[in-house]
């Protein structure tokens, strides 16, 4: 599986959109692109994945440019909550689901 | 849907006993288990995976004598730390194949005095 670069930290402040880059240069054809955040002391929790179209959800929008070599996570009014550690993870989608490999991430901090 | 329970969620143990973390997935089966585990300030690091009903599939570095994986039901795995010492202590977190994505437990820390 191909991987990824983030920065290792952001600030955001609070109801400001909060916009998380990774770079996936080695991204093969048949790999997505996936999102979780770790709020401290939890498990992962799933936000978003894609292939090559932008996305949205209740969470967050993905954007992947259309090389697919990067891609954008924004959250678009930042809480407090919102502070974690942001995983971006690209893998192929296998009939078993392929494993997820996580990198360093982003450890996002949210500011009043 | 996609709940996933650990248990116990926190131990603190001696050095040289045994610990075994149980994960459900309570509302669907899974035929494969991932577990990590994440030691403070790093991320999550795979040990195994396990399908059900066969053994587990270690990671390079992972001792498979003391890191004893359970996989008999769709609903149930269970991770065995056998002669535990304060290295083991970590944060310990299962991670359930279902819909083929992966979800994820709550975790476990474990500390080992």
């Amino acid at each position: 599986d191909a991987k990824t670069t983030q920065p290792p930290s952001m600030d955001c402040a609070e109801g400001r959109a909060a916009n998380l880059p990774c770079n996936h240069s080695t991204i093969s054809g048949n790999e997505y692109v996936y999102w979780y955040r770790q709020i401290h002391s939890q498990g992962p929790q799933y936000i978003i994945h894609g292939l090559k179209n932008n996305e949205t959800n209740e969470m967050a929008s993905l954007i992947i440019t259309e090389d697919r070599k990067s891609s954008t996570l924004i959250l678009p009014h930042a809480t407090l909550r919102d502070t974690a550690v942001y995983y971006c993870i690209v893998r192929v989608y296998r009939n078993q689901g392929g494993k997820l490999i996580f990198g360093q991430g982003t450890e996002l901090s949210v500011k009043p | 849907g996609a709940v996933v329970s650990q248990h116990p969620s926190w131990v603190i143990c001696k050095s040289g006993t045994s610990v075994k973390i149980e994960c459900r997935s309570l509302d669907f089966q899974a035929t494969t288990m991932f577990w990590y585990r994440q030691f403070p300030k790093q991320s999550l690091m795979l040990m195994a995976t396990s399908n059900e009903g066969s053994k587990a599939t270690y990671e390079q570095g992972v001792e498979k004598d003391k890191f004893l994986i359970n996989h008999a039901s769709l609903t149930l795995s269970t991770l065995t730390v056998t002669s535990a010492h304060p290295e083991d202590s970590s944060f310990y977190i299962c991670s359930p194949l279902g819909y083929n994505e992966q979800f994820f437990g709550p975790g476990t820390r474990l500390t080992v005095l």
